[in-house]
């Protein structure tokens, strides 16, 4: 069974751009999580998505969005870039949010 | 915000020792979850143990959880060098979103 495919896995941005990062579930996993890894914040739980509707967010700002499709694929997507959004952005998929779940390499994101 | 701390932030023992983390939360789970990650590389799932479970064993792990104290504990025996990485304990339930995860122990393994 294949893992948790993230891309790209590095990315450099400048302030003020966007980005757009995916992800790929395990096969027959509807449950896609997304998850902000930095050193002052630690992990830091962003949206999850279940069947193509968002069922949870997280605490950030209304710049960060995202969105699953119908083969369970998910996208995240941040607008107007800011420094302090230098991170490592984890997926992870599961049966269900709660359950174990499968991490993706992650994408780590640069902004300058 | 994080519901899980973990104690402590780091831990340097020697191969073949054992090494104990724990961790404590604050709200009512359904679950708690420890996790391993090596060097900014993804999470990799360990042990999942349910509110009403008080311990659980999976090969060289063995994690406790005592929900009047709202603690959990993960044990790990006969360490070895590649055990090097940061543990997490992440819970789920209790009215929180997704998993919420503390800031980890790093655990440093001599050889």
């Amino acid at each position: 069974k294949a893992g948790v495919t993230q891309t790209p896995r590095y990315l450099i941005k400048t302030r003020g751009q966007q980005v757009t990062l995916s992800c790929s579930p395990i096969s027959g996993h509807r449950s896609v999580s997304w998850y902000q890894q930095t050193p002052g914040q630690g992990l830091q739980f962003l949206f999850e998505y279940f069947s193509e509707t968002q069922r949870n967010k997280g605490n950030f700002p209304g710049r960060f969005s995202g969105r699953q499709f119908s083969n369970s694929r998910s996208e995240m997507n941040v607008s107007t870039l800011e420094l302090g959004d230098s991170a490592l952005y984890l997926c992870a998929s599961s049966t269900r949010g709660e359950n174990e779940a499968f991490f993706g390499q992650g994408t780590r994101l640069t902004v300058v | 915000s994080q519901q899980g701390e973990e104690d402590p932030q780091a831990l340097s023992i020697q191969e073949g020792e054992n090494a104990t983390m724990n961790c404590s939360y604050k709200t009512s789970i359904n679950n708690l979850q420890w996790y391993r990650q090596n060097s900014g590389r993804g999470l990799v799932h360990l042990i999942l143990i349910r509110s009403n479970e008080r311990e659980k064993h999976s090969g060289r792990l063995r994690v406790t959880l005592d929900t009047s104290k709202k603690s959990s504990s993960l044990l790990i025996t006969a360490s070895r060098a590649a055990d090097t990485a940061s543990y997490f304990c992440a819970t789920a339930g209790g009215g929180a979103d997704g998993l919420t995860f503390g800031k980890g122990t790093h655990l440093i393994i001599q050889p």
